[in-house]
Formats: C-alpha cells, structure tokens, sequence
C-alpha cells in the first residue's frame, strides 16, 4: 500500500532560523494536504496541492509539490515559538489519507 | 474550532472490553473518517462513513466497526480491545467531494489497562 515517509522526524530551530521539512511518497498522489499539530491537540488542516509543481505561500511558510506528484516539501523562514508542534503531510488517494509520521519542531528562544 | 465534536475526551477500559466513541460533524457534512493516532505517530486511516455506508476501510481487524447516523453523527466501536488499542482516536468530517478539506475533532484518548 502507500506509503508517506517525513524527514526529519526532529528539527530544533534557533528562533529567527530558516527550516525545511521534506515529505515523500511511494506512489504519485492526487493530491497532499499538510496539517500542523500542537502539543496535545489535533491536526489542523494548513493547505492542499493538487497541480504537479504547485507551490502555495501562507505568509511565513510556504508549501511545495513535486513534479512528479510524489514529493512535498513545506518551508518556514524566520521561525517563531508560535511555529511549535508536529507538522504531517498526508497524501490523498481515492478516499482517505495516508499521514506521515511528522516532523516535530521545538524552537529556541 | 472545526465544529467537530468527540465525546468523551478520555476513556479508561481493560483489555477484553468494548468501546464506543462518538462524534458530531460539522454542519453540512455528510462524509466523516475516523483515524487511530498512537503516540508519536500520525493518524492511520480506520475506515470511512458517507450517507451511514462505510465505503472505505483501512488495514483494521473486523473488531473495528463503525456506524453512521441520518444526521451524520458517527461512532466507533472496538470489541475486544487490546492493549495496542490505546491511542489517540480522531474523527474528521468533511463534504462527499473527494478533495475537499477534512475537519478534525478533538479527539477521545483511549487507554486499555
């Protein structure tokens, strides 16, 4: 079946700091959605891609799908403490999501 | 807030016991999910409820069952339970369209002593 790999699993950022997180999947998506998960709480639902090479900015954070439709990538510059939590990608076929396993993000101050 | 709802929010069962957790789509909703998200993992996919049909399951045994209600409102039901079970149980409710956005609950935190 599909499967929706996220690297890093950790990623500590100096406040300020640039960061990536890289989502790969081993078969080509319709789509892929990102969601964003604080400490305790549930996915929120941050954007979609649907186009081959779509990218999508949300102000300080901004959002990549590959060419092939197999790989996406979400980008945040000058990170901020309000940017902690575990961001998951999930790929989107016929009906259901297959998540990654996410990246969690702690920041210093 | 997504307008999703799940009750109760916690839930402590022993191995061999059977569990019901509910939730309550967002209005105009009529396809809801529901995912299994054990710590430190993302959400697995359990299975799909669109017009009180299941029409999409995950890699779950049978004792992993669900319903849906003419309003939408969905439960799960784990008979059974196992010590594995304990996780973090999400549903999402969304449109019949396929690309649309899924709106996740709260979540019920189940563990199984």
């Amino acid at each position: 079946g599909q499967q929706v790999m996220q690297i890093p699993q950790y990623q500590h950022v100096q406040e300020g700091e640039d960061f990536t997180t890289y989502c790969n999947s081993s078969t080509t998506l319709s789509n892929i959605q990102w969601y964003k998960q604080r400490p305790g709480g549930h996915p929120v639902f941050l954007i979609q891609l649907v186009k081959s090479g779509e990218v999508k900015k949300q102000k300080r954070l901004t959002f990549q799908f590959g060419e092939a439709k197999k790989n996406s990538s979400l980008h945040i510059t000058a990170t901020q403490t309000t940017d902690v939590g575990t961001y998951f990608c999930a790929g989107v076929n016929d009906y259901k999501l297959s998540f990654g396993a996410g990246t969690t993000v702690t920041v210093r101050a | 807030e997504t307008g999703v709802t799940q009750s109760p929010t916690h839930l402590i069962k022993t191995r061999g016991q059977q569990v019901t957790l509910r939730c309550s789509s967002q209005s105009g909703h009529n396809t809801v999910s529901w995912y299994q998200q054990a710590l430190g993992q993302g959400p697995q996919f359990i299975f799909q409820y669109y017009r009180e049909e299941e029409n999409g399951r995950g890699n779950f045994p049978p004792r992993f069952s669900g319903l849906q209600f003419p309003n939408y409102s969905s439960e799960l039901n784990v008979n059974a339970l196992e010590l594995d079970d304990s996780a973090l149980y999400l549903c999402a409710s969304r449109t019949e369209f396929g690309t649309d956005t899924q709106y996740f609950g709260p979540g019920t935190r189940l563990t199984v002593l």
